[in-house]
Order: structure tokens, then sequence, then C-alpha cells
């Protein structure tokens, strides 16, 4: 089975801290995927990732940037938080864009964040 | 207006019990429809995955599409209590294309033994 961790289940941090989220995936996919999860508002996608060192901006790019140095791993980076961006954070993976009906995504657990 | 709106619920039903989910949408060039199923402290995973109008059935589900309406449902017959989770429909207009992949807000259904 495709395993997506993310490395923190809970996290905290001060408004203007810069914050990093991690995420890795076990099966070689090449896509990979930030979220967001507000209540009454579903996922919104951040941002996205088809192939090492591509980035694209997602719908709410706004006070995030992202990394993916290697194909397994890729990172949601906060530059300075902000109170608004208190929220579930989930990252994804899925094999191959080019797929005709390969929809299919595998998420990891989430980061829940609050900015205090 | 949202592009997908679902009822956030929360819906209780008891075991046994045939629910029913649905989304609406607005926008005519989805052709993709998916029904995630999250369990509370994990991420979403794929249940059901459609192309066009037309239903689809596996095991206990079945998801129907109904293009002319912008309508979608997900039906759960014989409901158990590990079904209690929240159903996020997500529907886009191309294929492979996460970019364009629009989500509903969930619904919360809870199955009481």
């Amino acid at each position: 089975d495709v395993k997506v961790t993310q490395s923190s289940r809970y996290l905290v941090k001060r408004t203007g801290e810069k914050v990093f989220l991690e995420c890795v995936q076990d099966m070689d996919h090449e896509n990979m995927f930030w979220y967001r999860q507000d209540p009454g508002l579903g996922l919104r996608l951040i941002y996205f990732s088809y192939d090492v060192k591509m980035k694209e901006k997602g719908d709410i790019p706004e006070g995030y940037s992202v990394s993916r140095e290697k194909k397994e791993r890729f990172s949601l980076i906060l530059e300075s938080a902000s109170t608004n961006q208190t929220s579930m954070y989930l990252c994804a993976s899925r094999q191959d864009r080019e797929a005709a009906t390969n929809e299919k995504l595998f998420f990891g657990s989430g980061t829940q964040l609050s900015v205090l | 207006q949202k592009e997908v709106e679902q009822d956030p619920g929360p819906l209780s039903v008891p075991e046994g019990a045939i629910v029913s989910l649905n989304c609406t949408y607005s926008n005519s060039a989805f052709q993709y429809f998916m029904w995630y199923r999250q369990y509370s402290r994990k991420g979403p995973e794929l249940l059901m995955y459609t192309y066009s109008s037309g239903n689809k059935e596996d095991g206990r589900f079945t998801a129907q599409v109904d293009k002319s309406s912008k309508y979608i449902s997900l039906f759960i017959r014989d409901s158990q209590p590990s079904d209690s989770a929240t159903y996020l429909c997500a529907m886009s207009a191309h294929s492979g294309s996460a970019r364009q992949l629009t989500f509903g807000s969930g619904t919360q259904l809870t199955v009481l033994p």
C-alpha cells in the first residue's frame, strides 16, 4: 500500500514564525500536492508538483511556498505564519498525471497547525 | 455561489439503514466524479470513481451521476458503524488533472449500532 507520511500530527506556532511542513511518500509517485482543509470550505489546493524541482501554484498559494528537492519529499513552507493559516494541512501523492483514469490521490493523515 | 455544494450534516442513522449522500454542482464541464471517505484524524481515501452519467456499484456502495441535473449521489446499503466518517465528493472536467479537482465540503455521517 502507498504510504504518505506527514512529519507532524499537531503543530503550534507563533505569528511571524517560519513553518516547515514535511511530507514523504514511498511509492515513487511523480505528482505531489498540498491542500488545506477548513470547516465548510472543503479541500483547497495550495501548491502541487509534477516532478522534482517543479512546482505550480494551486488556488490559494499566497503566503506559502514549496520545495521538492527529491522525488519522495514535498515540503510546504509558511514564510511568516499568520493566524488565518491555522488549518488542517493535507499532503497527497498520485502516480502519473498522464494516466487517463488515474485520478486516485493518496493522502497523508494531515497536520493540524495552530498559529497563535 | 460555490462550484460544488454538499450538505455538511451531521447525518445520523441506525445500523442497517440506507444512506444517501448528495452533491450538486454548477460547472457543466465536470465529467469525472469521485467520492472520498475520511475517517476521524485521517486523510481522505478514494471510495468511488465514475465518469460521465450513470451508476457504478461496488459492494454496498453505489455512485450515481445525473449530469442533466448536475447532481451526484452516493448510496450506502446496510450501513455499518464502520461507515461512520466524513464523505467528500470531488469532481473535475479533465482526466489526470488534480489542479482542476474541486472538492465539496464534506458530509459527516454517523451510523449508530
